[in-house]
């Protein structure tokens, strides 16, 4: 079946240091992939998407590679800010009748001056 | 703002209790998909409505039902309640339910609360 694992958090940074949150995936075929983000009090919002293999997705300074060989779909970014404390839920849409999205637990990053 | 609208944005109800849930889904979008989003269960995806119609199901109660109305609302149904019901309802819409690259759009959300 589908499924997202996704590392723990929380994860707390100081401002401009490097972020990697892992996800790994478990899907049967060809699963796009997802990247959303929740703010504090607001829904999720998608942060960036790939939707085969060697695609990068890449938004707001946030990158992630669609790794068939590995069935990843790390998120990373170089240099965070204060404002990128928020959860990020990784993702995946099968194919096939339905198309379910399948969501990781989270992992809530914060983000220290 | 994503387009998704949902209403109310809080619920505060007793056990036992029976709740509505409306949403609005973006123009043009024949989707809606319903998620529960708890402190000890992250996102739950609950059911998938595709123009009218059920697609896909998941963790969703025997207590819980959804439906799809012909203007492509949706509503949520909870009944019965329980404490354990506590928790962010969100609604999702995108274009399409079948093959096709599509997201999904998420509302605000509605926090019930059950005491």
């Amino acid at each position: 079946g589908n499924s997202v694992t996704q590392m723990e958090g929380p994860v707390t940074l100081s401002e401009e240091a490097f972020l990697t949150i892992n996800c790994t995936y478990t899907a049967t075929g060809y699963p796009s992939l997802f990247w959303y983000v929740q703010y504090p009090g607001e829904g999720l919002q998608l942060l960036l998407k790939a939707t085969k293999a060697d695609d990068k997705g890449s938004n707001k300074g946030f990158e992630a590679t669609y790794r068939k060989e590995t069935t990843s779909f790390h998120l990373e970014k170089g240099s965070v800010q204060v404002s990128d404390s928020a959860v990020y839920f990784c993702a995946l849409r099968g194919r096939g009748t339905g198309n379910q999205f399948y969501f990781g637990t989270g992992t809530s990053l914060t983000v220290i001056p | 703002d994503s387009g998704v609208t949902q209403t109310p944005k809080h619920l505060i109800t007793a056990t036992g209790q029976r709740v509505t849930l409306r949403c609005s889904p973006r123009s043009g979008d024949l989707s809606v998909y319903w998620y529960q989003q708890s402190l000890d269960q992250g996102l739950q995806f609950l059911i998938q409505y595709y123009n009218g119609e059920e697609r896909a199901k998941g963790n969703i109660l025997e207590r819980f039902s959804a439906q799809q109305f012909p203007d492509l609302h949706s509503e949520l149904n909870l009944s019965s309640l329980e404490l354990g019901d506590s928790a962010l309802y969100f609604c999702a819409s995108s274009v399409a339910g079948g093959q096709g690259e599509y997201e999904q759009y998420f509302g605000p959300g509605t926090r019930l609360t059950v005491t």
